[in-house]
C-alpha cells in the first residue's frame, strides 16, 4: 500500500497568514494527488486535483505543488472560513489511501 | 446539482452486519464516466477508503477489509450500498459515500453518517 505521511497534524495560524501543509508519498504517485477540506458534519470538499489543479469554484488563495513524492497545499492568506481539517489523497493505485489530516486552528 | 446522502442504522451490535445506502440525485449512477465509493473516518483518525464500484459492476475493496465488505448498486433506485459484516468497535466511524471520476479522484462526497458498533 502507498503510505501518505501528512504534516503537521495540527497547525495554529491567524487570519492573513500563509499556511503550508505537506504530504509525502511512500513511492511515486506521479501527480495523482488530491486535497480535500473537511468541516464537522459537512461533506468533504475537493480543493485541488492532479497535484496542482484548482477545482472549479475554489478560491485562488488555495494552490498545490509537487516535488518528487512531496506534495504541498498552500493557503496564501488564511481566511476565517478556512479553519478546517485538510487531507491529501493518492489515487495512483489501489488501495486508495489518505493522509492523516491537518487541523488548521485559530491562533 | 449532484447530491449524495447516506442512510442506515446509527447503531449496530458487535458481530452484526453494518448496512448503509447512498442515494444519488442529480446524476445517473449508471454513467460510464464515474465510479462510486465508500470512505470512513473513525474518531480521531484519518480517512480510510473502504471500496469502490464501477458501472460495469467491477468492485475494488481495501484489502484490510476485503473479506467483510460488499458494495452493490441499484440502478433502478439510483443508489449504491455498503455491507460490512462481523462488526466490531473498530468499525465505529463516520461513513461517507462519494463519486469519483473514472481514472481520477473523488469529486463529490456525502456529509457522512455516524455508525456506532456497540452492544
Amino acid at each position: 500500500d502507498i503510505q501518505m505521511t501528512q504534516s503537521p497534524s495540527t497547525l495554529s495560524a491567524s487570519v492573513g497568514d500563509r499556511v503550508t501543509i505537506t504530504c509525502r508519498a511512500s513511492q511515486s504517485i506521479s501527480s495523482w494527488l488530491a486535497w480535500y477540506q473537511q468541516k464537522p458534519g459537512k461533506a468533504p470538499k475537493l480543493l485541488i486535483y492532479k497535484a496542482s489543479n484548482l477545482q472549479s469554484g475554489v478560491p485562488s488563495r488555495f494552490s498545490g505543488s509537487e516535488s518528487g513524492t512531496e506534495f504541498t497545499l498552500t493557503i496564501s492568506s488564511l481566511q476565517p472560513d478556512d479553519f478546517a481539517t485538510y487531507s491529501c489523497h493518492q489515487y495512483y493505485k489501489y488501495p486508495l489511501t489518505f493522509g492523516g489530516g491537518t487541523k488548521v486552528e485559530i491562533k | 446539482q449532484l447530491q449524495l446522502q447516506e442512510s442506515g442504522p446509527g447503531l449496530v451490535k458487535p458481530s452484526e452486519t453494518l448496512s448503509l445506502t447512498c442515494t444519488v440525485s442529480g446524476a445517473s449512477i449508471s454513467s460510464d464516466s464515474y465510479f462510486w465509493g465508500w470512505i470512513r473516518q473513525a474518531p480521531g483518525k484519518g480517512l480510510e477508503w473502504i471500496g469502490s464500484i464501477y458501472s460495469t459492476g467491477t468492485t475494488y475493496y481495501n484489502p484490510s477489509l476485503n473479506s467483510r465488505v460488499t458494495i452493490s448498486v441499484s440502478t433502478s433506485a439510483n443508489q449504491f450500498s455498503l455491507k460490512l459484516s462481523s462488526g466490531t468497535a473498530a468499525d465505529t466511524a463516520v461513513y461517507h459515500c462519494g463519486r469519483g471520476i473514472v481514472g481520477a479522484h473523488f469529486d463529490s462526497w456525502g456529509q457522512g453518517a455516524l455508525v456506532s458498533v456497540s452492544s
